[in-house]
Parts: C-alpha cells; sequence; structure tokens
C-alpha cells in the first residue's frame, strides 16, 4: 500500500467517549502532521512531528493529544470533545529538509462528528 | 500577521471557458507558495510550489504564477474532471518551520 492511509474514515462520538484517530505513511518521510478541516474555515494546523518529536503544538486544548510512535505512525487521541470539534482530521506527512515544508501528502481524513 | 486569502469563494465554468483563480498573501517573508486540488471526500493533493516573484508552473490544464502579492492559477479550457476545491498556502520565513498558513480555497465547477 502506497500514501498516506487513515482510519477511520468517519466516527461518530459522544462527548464523553474516548477514540483514537490512526494514520499511516508509507512514503519514507520523516514529518508527520495533524490538520482539522473545518466547513468555510482554512486548513489548521494542530500537532507537527518531526523525526518523531513534537516540534509544533498548535495550542491545541488538551483533549487532543498526539502520539508518534515510530516515523511511520501517528495517532490522535480524543477524549471530551465538544461538538464543536466535529470536523474533518487530516494526516500529512513530508520529507522535512532543515525547516523547509516541501510538499505535503495527505490522508482521506477522518470525517468526525461529536454529539 | 501572515495571511493568505482566495478568491472568488466559488466559481462556475463551463468545459473548454477559460479562467483564474486568485489567491492573494500577506507574509513577512516569502519562503514557499502552494498550490493543492482536493476532491470531495479526499486530502488535498499537491499541485505546484512556488519560490519567487515571476515564476511560473505548469500541469496539463493549469498554470500557477507568482508575484510579490499574489498568485495566479489559470486554468486552460477546463473539463469537467477538473471540478475540485482548489487550496492555495504559504510558509513564511522566521515562523514555525514546516508551518503552512492555508486559505479557504476556491470551489470550481465545470459543467460540460
Amino acid at each position: 500500500e502506497t500514501g498516506v492511509t487513515q482510519t477511520p474514515r468517519h466516527l461518530v462520538m459522544g462527548m464523553t467517549n474516548k477514540k483514537s484517530l490512526k494514520c499511516e505513511q508509507h512514503l519514507g518521510h520523516n514529518a508527520m502532521y495533524w490538520y482539522k478541516q473545518s466547513a468555510k474555515k482554512p486548513l489548521e494546523l494542530m500537532f507537527v512531528y518531526s523525526l518523531e518529536e513534537r516540534v509544533e503544538n498548535n495550542s491545541v486544548p488538551s483533549r487532543f493529544s498526539p502520539e508518534c510512535p515510530n516515523s511511520s505512525h501517528l495517532f490522535l487521541h480524543l477524549h471530551t470533545l465538544q461538538p464543536e470539534d466535529s470536523a474533518l482530521y487530516l494526516c500529512a506527512s513530508s520529507q522535512d529538509q532543515k525547516g523547509a515544508n516541501e510538499k505535503l501528502f495527505f490522508g482521506s481524513g477522518t470525517q468526525l462528528s461529536v454529539l | 500577521e501572515d495571511q493568505v486569502t482566495q478568491s472568488p469563494e466559488a466559481l462556475r465554468l463551463q468545459e473548454g471557458e477559460s479562467s483564474s483563480l486568485n489567491c492573494s498573501y500577506t507574509v513577512s517573508g516569502l519562503r514557499g507558495l502552494f498550490w493543492y486540488r482536493q476532491d470531495p471526500g479526499k486530502g488535498p493533493e499537491f499541485l505546484f510550489t512556488l519560490y519567487s516573484a515571476g515564476e511560473e508552473k505548469e500541469k496539463e490544464r493549469l498554470k500557477a504564477t507568482l508575484t510579490k502579492k499574489e498568485s495566479f492559477l489559470h486554468i486552460t479550457a477546463p473539463k469537467p474532471e477538473d471540478s475540485a476545491t482548489y487550496l492555495c498556502a504559504v510558509q513564511a520565513y522566521g515562523g514555525a518551520t514546516n508551518k503552512l498558513i492555508f486559505g479557504t480555497g476556491t470551489l470550481l465547477a465545470v459543467q460540460p
């Protein structure tokens, strides 16, 4: 399998649930990202991992918790979310070249609905 | 504050009717400007990177150009399969590395 794979594609959860989003990249990249995409809003960077270390946490609420166990896998752990957290969550990867952000490769996203 | 504005918000074209999408940006120092295409139910797909004013890049019916204030994505003789949302993003010098600032996109519909 090639590219960036995200699971699940769709997720419905209550505000008290705990769930995790999974992302896997098969491109040999060394940087991985979580983005949030809401209707009528720009893509919003949430977290960046480069060489498995978190280098960016864009003031994201603590109810979102990322985990990057290796350069190919990225998780987003969710707990006690709010309805306004409903959005498309996109994972991406790139080959980070000393801060120059070359092209990102995105997965198809997880459409999250919080009831 | 670094900012990206795309216009129009939506554009409807007849097949073969050429047009342009605009991406205006304000950034302290431009490291790169990126164009992506996003189909419904999918993540954005990379199209182009532009680095300096005057630069142009082409791919099939698409041509991207860059000035010091804006970028255009020209679509020549579009086909229905060009229908998608087109996203523009910039990366700035001096800010956090790996950070792209995206616009809200232009939704393009090409009718046969």
